[in-house]
């Protein structure tokens, strides 16, 4: 059964602190990892993740993926509280063609305390 | 760019009715469009995915009879949930894609109460 993990389900960190968000995934068909930040709403996009080694970085984001340990984190540094929210992760399937399929880990709740 | 509309945020309804729920990409074509539920305190689970001018793909366990889907053009898709009941009540949400080797972008949801 594909599966994705996040770790930890929580974290309660203050501004300033850096914070490093696990996920791990079991998954058949690999074709690509997505981090999504969701607050109130729906998830806002952050990250496509395909190739190993290769970080991404947005800002204060950063995030790198581990294809043989199949393993990806998210960075957050200088944290504010704004980056409160939960953030997601999901595996892409390659079923082929146009359709790659998201598996969603639970999420890790963050909150960040002035 | 990269915006999905979904319409209405909230729906309120008595049990037995049918609901529609509109999702719109704004700025894209969106080739694939996909439903999920989410329960609260739980992550999101895929319903169906629906190519433009094709029949939905529905998930294991979810009626398709029930859930039905249409993606009629290449920007909007639509979820009705029919003869809806207590037990439908939840948090829909879309997303699509265009073609090639992009993410899914999502919309704000829509919370269906069923009383």
């Amino acid at each position: 059964e594909d599966k994705v993990v996040q770790s930890p389900l929580s974290l309660v960190v203050h501004e300033g602190d850096t914070v490093t968000l696990n996920c791990s995934y079991e998954v058949t068909n690999f074709r690509s990892l997505l981090w999504y930040k969701q607050e109130k709403k729906a998830p806002t996009f952050l990250f496509m993740l395909t190739s190993s080694g290769i970080e991404k970085k947005s800002g204060r984001l950063s995030s790198i993926l581990d294809k043989k340990e199949l393993f990806s984190i998210l960075n957050i540094t200088a944290t504010q509280t704004g980056d409160s929210a939960v953030y997601l992760c999901a595996v892409e399937l390659n079923y082929g063609g146009s359709q790659g399929n998201l598996i969603f880990g639970k999420g890790t709740k963050l909150s960040v305390k002035p | 760019g990269a915006v999905v509309s979904q319409h209405p945020s909230r729906v309120i309804c008595k049990s037995g009715t049918s609901v529609k729920i509109e999702c719109r990409s704004l700025d894209f074509q969106a080739t694939t469009m996909f439903w999920y539920r989410q329960f609260p305190k739980q992550s999101l689970m895929l319903m169906a995915t629906s190519n433009e001018g094709s029949k939905a793909t529905y998930e294991q366990g979810v009626e398709k009879d029930k859930f039905l889907i249409n993606h009629a053009s290449l920007t909007l898709s639509t979820l009705t949930v029919t003869s809806a009941h207590p037990e439908d009540s939840s948090f829909y949400i879309c997303s699509a894609r265009t073609q090639g080797a992009q993410p899914q972008h999502f919309g704000d949801g829509t919370r269906l109460s069923i009383l």
